[in-house]
């Protein structure tokens, strides 16, 4: 049961480079979404999709992109890195007003 | 202002203690509620749905509260294996899934 799969798990990247994180589901969900947490701050929502093809925009969209291309896959993109986004980042799924499945998290840090 | 907030703690009790979380929302629109539970920067996995009616799982109890739009966690006889933190989370009609703050909760022998 492979359920929600992020990768990578670790990054470090320097200011100005670009990443694209993946994060792929197996159990036919149509909704799907990016977090990232910080200190103190819980999970705040980045960008979410509500079926393939669709995307919309979180609580703390500046400064990523994201495109849900297949059904399974949900891409977190950031185009230039700034420290500002040094954060642990979570993708989720769900069917909706159901119980959410989280990937393991990729811990970023940008220097 | 976040739509979805919550007590940030910690909440530091002993061993046996009764603890209650709390945690109101703003969007009128959320349909459904949960409560997570998230260990050491693992990845959140859902402790409970609240339902209106309130809903009881063992020594966790969740209540939801529509008209003052907000949400409730009661643990009883607390384990030191109930240290965690605790997320609240509403799901809007929209397909947002908005999580609180977190609540960090330990227990002590």
């Amino acid at each position: 049961n492979a359920g929600v799969t992020q990768t990578p798990k670790f990054r470090v990247l320097k200011t100005g480079q670009s990443m694209t994180l993946l994060c792929a589901q197996d159990m036919n969900h149509e909704y799907m979404y990016w977090y990232r947490q910080d200190p103190g701050m819980g999970l705040r929502l980045i960008h979410y999709s509500v079926g393939e093809g669709t995307t919309a925009k979180g609580e703390v969209p500046d400064g990523y992109n994201v495109s849900r291309l297949k059904k399974q896959n949900f891409l977190l993109g950031l185009e230039s890195a700034a420290p500002s986004q040094t954060s642990v980042y979570f993708c989720a799924s769900t069917n909706g007003a159901s119980e959410a499945f989280f990937g393991q998290g990729t811990r970023l840090t940008v220097v | 202002r976040k739509e979805v907030e919550q007590d940030p703690g910690p909440f530091n009790v002993p061993e046996g203690a009764t603890v209650a979380f709390n945690c109101t929302y703003s969007n009128s629109a959320s349909q459904s509620f949960f409560w997570y539970r998230q260990d050491c920067r693992k990845e959140p996995k859902l402790l409970m749905s609240v339902y209106s009616s309130g809903n009881e799982d063992g020594r966790f109890t969740a209540q939801l509260n529509r008209a003052s739009q907000y949400i409730s966690l009661l643990i009883r006889d607390s384990k030191l294996s109930d240290s965690a933190t605790y997320l609240c989370a509403a799901f809007n009609q929209g397909g947002k899934l908005i999580f609180g703050q977190g609540t960090e909760l330990s227990v002590k022998p």
